[in-house]
């Protein structure tokens, strides 16, 4: 099993919609959990961050964290074209562990369709 | 630009040959993180430095890498006798040592190794 999951896609929404991206995680221990975003051939960008269960909302964005199903998400409100990039799944272990070094997923390829 | 910089942005390189990449932190973040990536996957980690001390390396960094940070400021990656396997994306990023685990990811640098 893979530390972090994520399905690769595509997940293609049209514009306007509500676009869902799920991941799920391994470590019960991990603590902190974050989003990337990465457009093709650059690097990747932080989106958001959360560390209690519950949702966070960030403008567009609302990240959902869910620890005892070990499973979190990104929503992205009224998407846009210019959100069309592949989405990053990050984990970080215990807190106070040596490093808080990142664990990624594969990443799940979102096409938004004008 | 206050960001990380990776230099160079990109490098081709024969088979057996050496490369070094360098990669300039945020000025006051004292941690430091190298990650690679290959087409189609999330980043993986390679090694980290707090300060001028190398505190893990991952399993993936066989003999051949070496990473240094000299006065705990800027960073370098060398790989010696490069391999068609090296081929991918080096990712440097950066955080400060506090309650936030939040790292901030550089340009990259390309590698293609011929």
């Amino acid at each position: 099993q893979k530390e972090v999951e994520q399905n690769s896609g595509p997940l293609s929404v049209p514009e306007g919609a509500i676009a869902s991206l799920n991941c799920t995680y391994s470590d019960r221990g991990s603590q902190s959990f974050f989003w990337y975003r990465q457009y093709s051939g650059k690097s990747p960008e932080l989106i958001m961050f959360i560390y209690s269960n519950g949702d966070k909302e960030d403008g567009r964005f609302t990240a959902q964290l869910n620890k005892a199903s070990q499973y979190v998400s990104l929503l992205i409100r009224d998407s846009q074209p210019s959100d069309s990039a592949t989405y990053l799944c990050a984990v970080t272990g215990p807190y106070g562990g040596a490093t808080n070094k990142l664990i990624f997923g594969t990443g799940t390829l979102l096409a938004v369709q004008p | 630009d206050t960001g990380v910089s990776q230099d160079p942005r990109h490098k081709i390189t024969k088979r057996g040959q050496n490369v070094t990449f360098r990669c300039d932190p945020i000025s006051e973040h004292n941690r430091l993180y190298w990650y690679r990536q290959t087409l189609g996957q999330g980043p993986e980690f390679l090694t980290y430095f707090q300060n001028e001390a190398q505190l893990e390396k991952s399993r993936l960094l066989s003999d051949r890498f070496s990473a240094e940070r000299p006065k705990g400021s800027f960073s370098t990656l060398e790989i010696q006798r490069t391999e068609q396997g090296d081929s991918a994306m080096y990712l440097c990023a950066s955080n400060l040592d506090t309650r936030t685990d939040t790292q901030y990811f550089g340009p990259g640098t390309r590698l293609t190794v011929l």
